[in-house]
């Protein structure tokens, strides 16, 4: 099956700083959305992107499909962005493929 | 507009009992997707519905689970005779039209078994 790779793994940044999330795939996709899942557990969609670049106010993401890869930016980050944000996909007609996520911290 | 309804949000069981555990789509939707999340872990894809229709089990476990989505009423996941490995927090999505399409994520039900 297709393969997900997130990284960083993990992340701790300072409140205001940026970062950059990337998620590599093995093959081609229908479908690639961005989750956080924040502390109490709720999985919140973020994007839905299989190609292009979408904006949603500090937070924006790109899918290079041809190179099989997607950012998520993550700008003047604060407290409440803090938990595990999910890569996933979608090949042909099935569920979705999860990475392992990374588990980001933002320290006041 | 409500989201994808799960209940219970929390449920406890002793071994060797069953669990049901339910998910309502958002309006509109008829494909239904369940999802595994094992302490520490990502989510694992268990099972793809439609109306009653099975699309894909291939991330089921064999034995002791199984999934519904009836013509009328919420998508079911039945656990059988529960062992403490199958505590994890199960999520339920659904889409529109297909999997190609976004999927929206229920609250999750938090499984515990004694």
């Amino acid at each position: 099956g297709i393969q997900v790779e997130q990284s960083p793994p993990d992340l701790i940044l300072q409140e205001g700083a940026n970062s950059t999330l990337r998620c590599n795939f093995s093959d081609s996709v229908n479908n690639l959305q961005w989750f956080h899942q924040n502390p109490w557990g709720q999985l919140i969609n973020l994007f839905y992107i299989p190609s292009g670049t979408k904006q949603n106010g500090r937070l924006s993401a790109t899918t290079v499909a041809t190179e099989r890869y997607s950012l998520l930016y993550i700008s003047s980050s604060q407290t409440t962005d803090s938990g595990v944000y999910f890569c996933a996909v979608v090949r042909g007609a099935d569920g979705l493929t999860f990475g392992k996520g990374t588990h980001l911290i933002i320290q006041p | 507009n409500a989201g994808v309804m799960q209940n219970p949000r929390h449920l406890v069981r002793r071994r060797g009992q069953e669990a049901r555990l339910r998910c309502s789509p958002m309006k509109g939707h008829s494909h239904v997707y369940w999802y595994r999340q094992l302490p520490e872990e990502g989510l694992k894809f268990m099972v793809y519905l439609q109306k009653e229709n099975i699309i894909d089990e291939s991330g089921m476990p064999k034995e002791r689970f199984s999934a519904e989505f009836p013509k009328e009423g919420p998508s079911i996941l039945r656990i059988q005779q529960v062992v403490r490995g199958d505590s994890a927090a199960y999520f339920c999505a659904s889409s529109r039209t297909s999997a190609q399409e976004t999927q929206y994520f229920g609250p999750g039900t938090r499984l515990l078994v004694l």
